[in-house]
């Protein structure tokens, strides 16, 4: 498979403790985007980066929030002191960047449960 | 302010009828439309955009600024057709709708 992959597919923690997720881009892909999902809304943006550099972060992306993309290839979230609030599907997505170009492939989502 | 509105959760049509999916948006700037389908248990992905004015799956989507929607249209819904679909804006960032279920019952 030469889509865009996330790991873990789920994960449960309990409130207060840091989880990382991974997302690895399809190889030629220089942007690489982190989304939200809650049920029933759409996917909210939370960050995005051209190669290595971190170029927009939401007002959504708290301090507990970080996200790394060191070697411009795979990126990882991390949620430090999780909430029950955090509980959602976390969606990657790469695209090759351009304006007009910059279709976005979406990854299957890490599935976050917060307890 | 950057805005999707996709006034409808839920859209139920007949196989064969026509269908359109609301879509109206909010940007200041020169806004870059995208339409986004999710299939059951499959990943989102993208149907079509306004910048290539292509008809995907029979389905077409017109950019209208004056009125600034985009809505999703198609003439002969089919089975297949059922998923969810999600209006995005692209403007400082990447905003989507809440989006729409659309169920095509036979």
């Amino acid at each position: 498979d030469t889509g865009v992959s996330q790991n873990p597919r789920h994960k449960i923690t309990k409130r207060g403790q840091n989880v990382t997720f991974r997302c690895d881009p399809i190889s030629e892909h220089n942007r690489l985007y982190w989304y939200r999902q809650t049920l029933g809304q759409g996917p909210e943006f939370l960050t995005y980066f051209q190669n290595e550099a971190q170029l927009e972060k939401s007002r959504l992306l708290s301090d507990r929030f970080s996200a790394e993309r060191p070697k411009g290839s795979f990126s990882t979230l991390e949620i430090q002191r999780t909430e029950q609030g955090d509980s959602a599907m976390y969606l990657c997505a790469s695209s090759l960047g351009g304006r007009g170009t910059d279709t976005q492939y979406f990854g299957p989502g890490t599935r976050l449960t917060v307890l | 302010a950057q805005r999707v509105t996709q006034p409808e959760k839920l859209l139920s049509v007949f196989k064969g009828a026509p269908v359109e999916l609301k879509c109206n948006y909010s940007y200041s700037g020169s806004p870059e439309l995208f339409w986004y389908v999710q299939y059951s248990r499959q990943r989102l992905q993208l149907l079509l955009r306004h910048i290539s004015r292509e008809s995907i799956k029979g389905f077409t989507a017109d950019l209208n600024k004056g009125e600034t929607s985009f809505h999703l249209k198609k003439p002969f819904a089919q089975e297949e057709d059922s998923a969810m679909y999600y209006c995005a804006l692209r403007g400082n960032d990447m905003r989507f709708g809440a989006g729409t279920r659309l169920t095509v019952k036979p």
